[in-house]
C-alpha cells in the first residue's frame, strides 16, 4: 500500500513539445505529492508539489494534474527544452516525514 | 540561503576504514534526513532527525551511525562498510520538523567502498 508507480521509465520529446509523466498511488492516507528533478551527479531538486484538495497546480511551464478518485497524478512540462533533460521522480507523503518515491523517468529533450 | 551543503563530494574508503559524511543547513530547518541512492534508482530513506532527536531509523545496519550535534549539522559515521554500500548519500532538510513535508536535498556524497 506504500507504493507509488511511475511511468514511463524513459521519455524522448522534441524541443517545444509536451512531456507527460504519470504516477499512481494506493495509500489514501497520502496527502502531499511532490515532483523532484535530478540532474546527473546532483541531488534531487523540489520542482512542484500539490495537495489532494486541489486538482491542478501550475508553476511556469510545469503543471501537476491530480485525480483523487483515480489516485493518480501527473506532471506536464510545456514547451520542453533540452535543459529539462533529467530524471524526474514523483513522490507521496503523509505526516510521518517519509517520502515514498516512484521509480523515476529519464526525460530526454532533443534540440 | 536555501542550500543544503554536503562534504566531501567524493569519498573512497576501504572496508576497514572509519569515515564520516557531513551535512549542513542554515535555513533554520528542524528536520534532517539521510538517504541512500543507487544508480538509476530513487532515494531510499535511512534516518530522520526531528528537532535534533532521531525519529526514524529505517532498519539501517549498525555500520551506519547518524549523529545530529545541533540543529544545523548532521553527520553520518561509517565503519566496516561493504562494497554494496557504494552509492550516492543524500542529506535533506525540511522546515518545521517532519510535519512540514517539503524536503530540500543537498548535492550528495558519492561513496565508493573498495
Amino acid at each position: 500500500q506504500q507504493q507509488v508507480k511511475q511511468s514511463p521509465q524513459s521519455l524522448i520529446v522534441q524541443k517545444g513539445g509536451i512531456s507527460i509523466i504519470n504516477c499512481a498511488y494506493e495509500n489514501t492516507a497520502f496527502d502531499y505529492f511532490p515532483w523532484y528533478q535530478q540532474f546527473p551527479g546532483k541531488g534531487p531538486a523540489l520542482l512542484i508539489a500539490i495537495r489532494p484538495d486541489v486538482s491542478e497546480k501550475k508553476e511556469g511551464r510545469f503543471t501537476i494534474s491530480f485525480n483523487k478518485s483515480a489516485k493518480q497524478f501527473s506532471l506536464h512540462i510545456m514547451d520542453s527544452q533540452p535543459g529539462d533533460s533529467a530524471t524526474y521522480f514523483c513522490a507521496a507523503s503523509k505526516d510521518d516525514g517519509k517520502l515514498t518515491f516512484g521509480q523515476g523517468t529519464i526525460l530526454t529533450v532533443h534540440p | 540561503d536555501t542550500e543544503v551543503t554536503q562534504t566531501p563530494k567524493h569519498l573512497v574508503m576501504g572496508m576497514t576504514n572509519k569515515k564520516s559524511l557531513k551535512c549542513e543547513q542554515h535555513m533554520g530547518h528542524r528536520a534532517m534526513y539521510w538517504y541512500k541512492q543507487k544508480a538509476k534508482k530513487p532515494p531510499e530513506l535511512m534516518f530522520v532527525y526531528s528537532y535534533e532527536k532521531l525519529s526514524i531509523n529505517e532498519s539501517v545496519p549498525s555500520r551506519f551511525s547518524p549523529e545530529c550535534p545541533n540543529s544545523s549539522l548532521l553527520n553520518l559515521h561509517l565503519h566496516a562498510l561493504q562494497p554494496e554500500d557504494s552509492a550516492l548519500y543524500l542529506c535533506a532538510s525540511s522546515p518545521s520538523g517532519t510535519s512540514s513535508y517539503e524536503q530540500y536535498f543537498g548535492p550528495g556524497t558519492r561513496l565508493t567502498v573498495t
